[in-house]
């Protein structure tokens, strides 16, 4: 079975300042999918950046970006120059290709709030 | 922007009382959830379906039921709500090919049994 663990239950950073959100994942299988969500606290998901297991550079999408590191199972969110609207939940997912159900395996979330 | 609706957006009930949250989506997607996630934790899947006619238990159990008569549409049913039953539900919807496919997010319903 899949696993995913984000170790920081809150975080905080300086408006205009980069983050690092950490996640490491577990599984067995070759062919997987991470995800990173945002979910505000209006409650709805709202998805972020994927990154496929065989693709070889970082995902990038805007501000976010996806630091990839295979060998050491880790899928870290960096968001580059904060602002006041990045204050929310951040989830990392996972999602693997085998098998039959093929669906998304949550984080347990890192809080993040951004500062003024 | 996600085409994928969640009814009620806010539901406080007795309990004892059945109760179904609505889920429809208009991207034709094959595949739906649901998530149940407690506030600030993470989201557990409790029913997932491929498409019409085709529903599955997700990784932790529930109580709830689902339906999935129609491609667009596929409701949650709690026959006797409880308190234990307080969360929120979240719905979501993705295409079956491939996994790289973001999966689409209803707003949820917070559900409050009392």
């Amino acid at each position: 079975a899949q696993k995913i663990t984000q170790t920081q239950p809150g975080m905080f950073v300086q408006e205009k300042e980069a983050v690092t959100l950490d996640c490491t994942y577990d599984t067995s299988d070759q062919s997987y999918g991470l995800f990173w969500y945002k979910q505000p606290s209006s409650g709805e998901m709202i998805f972020l950046i994927y990154q496929g297991s065989y693709d070889e550079q970082n995902a990038t999408e805007g501000r976010y970006s996806l630091n990839f590191q295979k060998a050491r199972k880790s899928a870290n969110l960096v968001i580059s120059a904060s602002q006041l609207g990045d204050s929310a939940m951040y989830f990392c997912a996972m999602s693997l290709l085998s098998g039959s159900a093929r669906q998304l395996t949550f984080g347990s979330g890192t809080q993040l709030t951004v500062l003024p | 922007e996600a085409d994928i609706y969640q009814t009620p957006r806010y539901l406080v009930i007795g309990t004892g009382k059945k109760i179904t949250l609505e889920c429809s989506q208009t991207m034709g997607h094959d595949k739906m959830y649901w998530y149940q996630q407690d506030p600030g934790m993470e989201l557990h899947l409790i029913h997932y379906s491929y498409g019409v006619n085709s529903t599955e238990k997700g990784d932790l159990s529930s109580e709830s039921t689902v339906s999935r008569i129609r491609t667009e549409h596929f409701p949650l049913t709690l026959e006797s709500a409880r308190p234990s039953h307080t969360s929120q539900y979240l719905c979501a919807s993705s295409e079956i090919a491939g996994f790289g496919t973001e999966a689409f997010f209803g707003q949820g319903t917070r559900l409050t049994v009392v």
